[in-house]
């Protein structure tokens, strides 16, 4: 079957820089994404990785190994605002979104 | 980037009623729009797939006459949850594909619906 697996929960420090890793297995690969949801509110896209190696885009970055079928997000100087839940997902065969189970993300003072 | 509007945001009904939530791409054709649930803490859960103009392609356990998708135009969706029940209570997220299977998915802002 196809799955993604992601922590589901990390805790950091308002300041610091925090990781959340995603490996997955599915039909087919066609780049790897990652979203923010803050708590009742949809997800909004962040970044998209069709070929190895980081994406920077700001405070975030993304990285993918094709090869290790892995993948992650790091976030740099994390804000009090970064508190929400991150989602990988990646497009299958068939061009579907196949979604982790998600990641909360805790930022403490 | 593109924008996807849903309407209602918020809906609360009596057990047994009918709701129909409108998912709109405002600034580009969507020739796909998906319909996602998300409980509580959980990861969003792809319900069905429309494309303009045929019939909804659901997923497994997804109960195709409870939840009817209409897909008429290339810039509106429906999804009608008939006799809602208090279990059906959930998040119902809406996203929209332009550009053919390759393209970018917008996600709409979800609508609560709240069975009591």
């Amino acid at each position: 079957g196809q799955s993604l697996e992601q922590p589901s929960e990390v805790t950091a420090v308002e300041g610091a820089i925090v990781q959340i890793n995603c490996t997955y297995q599915t039909s087919g690969f066609y780049g790897l994404s990652w979203y923010q949801q803050h708590d009742g509110g949809a997800p909004t896209f962040l970044s998209y990785n069709a070929l190895d190696g980081l994406e920077e885009t700001g405070r975030f970055s993304s990285f993918l190994s094709r090869s290790d079928s892995y993948g992650y997000l790091l976030l740099q100087e994390l804000q009090m605002k970064d508190s929400a839940s991150y989602f990988c997902a990646v497009r299958d065969s068939n061009y579907q979104l196949i979604w982790g189970a998600g990641t909360k993300l805790i930022i403490k003072p | 980037g593109a924008v996807v509007s849903q309407h209602p945001s918020r809906v609360i009904c009596k057990s047994g009623t009918s709701v129909k939530i409108e998912c709109r791409s405002l600034d580009f054709q969507a020739t796909t729009m998906f319909w996602y649930r998300q409980f509580p803490k959980q990861s969003l859960m792809l319900m069905a797939t429309s494309n303009e103009g045929s019939k909804a392609t659901y997923e497994q356990g997804v109960e195709k006459d409870k939840f009817l998708i209409n897909h008429a135009s290339l810039t509106l969706s429906t999804l009608t949850v008939t006799s809602a029940h208090p279990e059906d209570s959930s998040f119902y997220i809406c996203s929209a594909r332009s550009g053919g299977a390759k393209g970018e998915q917008f996600f709409g802002p979800g609508t609560r619906l709240t069975v009591l």
